[in-house]
Order: C-alpha cells, then structure tokens, then sequence
C-alpha cells in the first residue's frame, strides 16, 4: 500500500522568496517519487523524479526536492519564486521497479505574490 | 509524438444521456491510466491497464462506468447513464516500465 501526503493545500509566497512545498509519503516498498505541476486548464506535467541514486533531485524551472528516507519525505523547493510558478502542485508516489500505480497528493496551490 | 490526445477537450450533456471520452497514448507506452479531477476529491485514479488488459478498477465509482483498450493506441472510459455528479474533468494518462506517466490534456466533463 502506498499514500502521499501533502501538508497544505494552499501556499502563498512574495515573488523571489523561497518555495516550500511538503510532502509525506508512505509505502511498503521502496518507493518512486514524482512532483508534478498543473497550470490552469491543463494536464499534469512531471517537474521531476526520484528513482535510485542520488536524493537530491533537479527539476525543471529551477525546481529540486531531497529523498529523505528517515523522514519519509520528498520536499519540493525553489530558491526564488516566479510568478509564472504560480499553479497547481502534486506529490506522487508508485512502487520501485516501473511506473504501474502512480497515487497523488491532494495537491497544493502555489501563490506567488508580487 | 504528439504526446497523449484526449477526445473531446470539453463534452457537455444532459443527465441521462451516454458519454464517451477518448484517448490514444503515446507509442510505445504499455500502460495507460484513466483519472478523474475534481474540487472535493482531488486526483482520483479509476482504473489503469497494463498491455490493454485492465489491472486495477478499484477505483471506477459505479457500474455506470465502464473502460476498454481494444489494442495499444486506443481507451475510451464510459458512462451510462451520465448524471451531474459526474461533473469533472477526465485525464488519461501512459507510461512503460521505463518511464514515468505523460498526462493527456483532459476532457472537461458537464452534465447538465
């Protein structure tokens, strides 16, 4: 079984401040970890993935989230926001080895404020 | 490759009425997912298959849905008879085992 939790379902950041999007995950097995990003009236586009190797992971856009295991976490971060980051984001998780179940976060909404 | 096509973008129909959404994924992808997005519930995933035969339908709402992937380039989900709650918007999504899932654009469902 696997779930993901995502802490806030709405942020809100000033323009060039730091993004912090959290994210929790569980699963019984070693897990795959997606972000994704939604802008409006679109599909979900992947901003990046954690599969094996290294846990800090780079995204598009200048995006990136750290593989925590102890924590059980995947954070997504970006040093100074834009507004055209503004959208919505999932944090996703499937069992290692492929891409069959993909379950998402409840998502959380990105403000950017000028 | 174009990358997944949904058909129609948007569907609008009468409570009561059929409804079938369309999808072809990408080439090459074995996997392919139908998900429903909605303001109360989120990102729902309602059935995916693997080489066109279905894997998981735990998450299809009722009998009045239905999806088939008669071969590798097509799915269509289904529901008969349509009712206003079933107001959302439908992705459908494909991946392989090497990659992960390329979202369609989505079919923006209302039924009146």
């Amino acid at each position: 079984a696997q779930s993901v939790t995502q802490l806030g379902s709405h942020v809100s950041v000033s323009e060039g401040a730091l993004v912090l999007l959290r994210c929790n995950y569980s699963s019984s097995v070693p897990p795959y970890l997606f972000w994704y990003v939604q802008y409006p009236n679109q599909g979900l586009q992947l901003l990046l993935k954690y599969t094996t190797g290294a846990t800090l992971v780079k995204g598009i856009n200048g995006f990136e989230a750290e593989f925590k295991k102890s924590e059980t976490s995947f954070h997504l971060t970006k040093p100074s926001a834009h507004m055209s980051d503004a959208a919505e984001y999932f944090c996703a998780v499937s069992p290692s080895g492929g891409y069959q179940k993909v379950t998402f976060g409840t998502g959380t909404k990105l403000q950017v404020i000028p | 490759d174009a990358g997944v096509i949904q058909s129609p973008r948007h569907e609008v129909t009468e409570m009561g009425q059929e409804v079938t959404l369309r999808c072809k994924p990408i080439s090459g992808h074995n996997s392919l997912f139908w998900y429903r997005q909605t303001m109360m519930r989120g990102l729902e995933l309602l059935i995916y298959f693997n080489n066109n035969v279905p894997i998981d339908d735990s998450g299809m709402p009722e009998d009045r849905f239905s999806a088939k992937m008669p071969n590798a380039s097509f799915s269509t989900l289904k529901i008969q008879p349509s009712e206003p709650r079933d107001s959302a918007v439908y992705f459908c999504a494909s991946s392989s085992r090497e990659t992960e899932a390329f979202f369609g654009q989505g079919t923006r469902l209302t039924v009146v």
